[in-house]
């Protein structure tokens, strides 16, 4: 069970929007700065969103972030089928004194 | 080019001890807080512990408190995890991690427990 709550899976066909969800608590996303982590099968994690809606070099603005309360959301426009993922969600939580983490979604590009 | 690079990974028994290093370049280690994350074959990543930039202070997820040991030598650049009394539930890839504002991840290091 996960702190973080995010829907296991998620679709969308070439060029569409998608949107995932992240839901946690006012000592996690309602205190702390949320970040996104996007895990290409077989490698690493690696930071796609940081500061709740900002991109690292490198990451294309078509990936997009925002944040409402102890709840966050995470958009991929014009969706390409190197898109297809696992993206995970994560803030530090005051009562670990450590991060916590959504599940994961499983991007599908139909 | 920052990086971080885990090593130390393998096989252990159950009730075996491995000891895990991530070394770092590129940005200035003695600054950050650093992260231990896993991530069992199949799952989703799972917080194991962090360390403060200068090693004063430490936490532990509760699966893992009173077996495990993050440590971390400044002057060296390097980030340990001791691992004792290890589990089966413990196989995992075990990745270190930058904290702060802009995360980064290593590339990870392969841990098994079996007998």
């Amino acid at each position: 069970q996960s702190v973080l709550t995010q829907p296991p899976s998620a679709s969308g066909t070439p060029g569409q929007r998608v949107t995932i969800s992240c839901s946690g608590s006012s000592s996690n996303i309602g205190s702390h700065a949320l970040n996104w982590h996007q895990q290409l099968p077989g490698m690493a994690p690696k930071l796609l969103i940081y500061s709740n809606n900002q991109r690292p070099s490198g990451v294309p603005d078509r990936f997009s972030g925002s944040k409402s309360g102890t709840s966050a959301s995470l958009a991929i426009s014009g969706l390409q089928s190197e898109d297809e993922a696992d993206y995970y969600c994560a803030a530090w939580d005051d009562s670990l004194n450590g991060w916590v983490f959504g599940g994961g979604t499983k991007l599908t590009v139909l | 080019e920052v990086q971080l690079v885990e090593s130390g990974g393998g096989l252990a028994q159950p009730g075996g001890s491995l000891r895990l290093s991530c070394a770092a370049s590129g940005f200035t280690f003695k600054s950050y807080l650093m992260h231990w994350v896993r991530q069992a074959p199949g799952k989703g990543l799972v917080w194991v512990s962090r360390i403060s930039s200068d090693g004063s202070d430490t936490s532990y997820a509760d699966s893992v408190k009173g077996r495990f040991t993050i440590s971390r030598d400044n002057a060296k650049n390097t980030l340990y995890l001791q691992m004792n009394s290890l589990r089966a539930e413990d196989t995992a890839v075990y990745y270190c991690a930058r904290g702060g504002v802009v995360p980064m991840w290593g590339q990870g290091t392969m841990v098994t427990v079996s007998s």
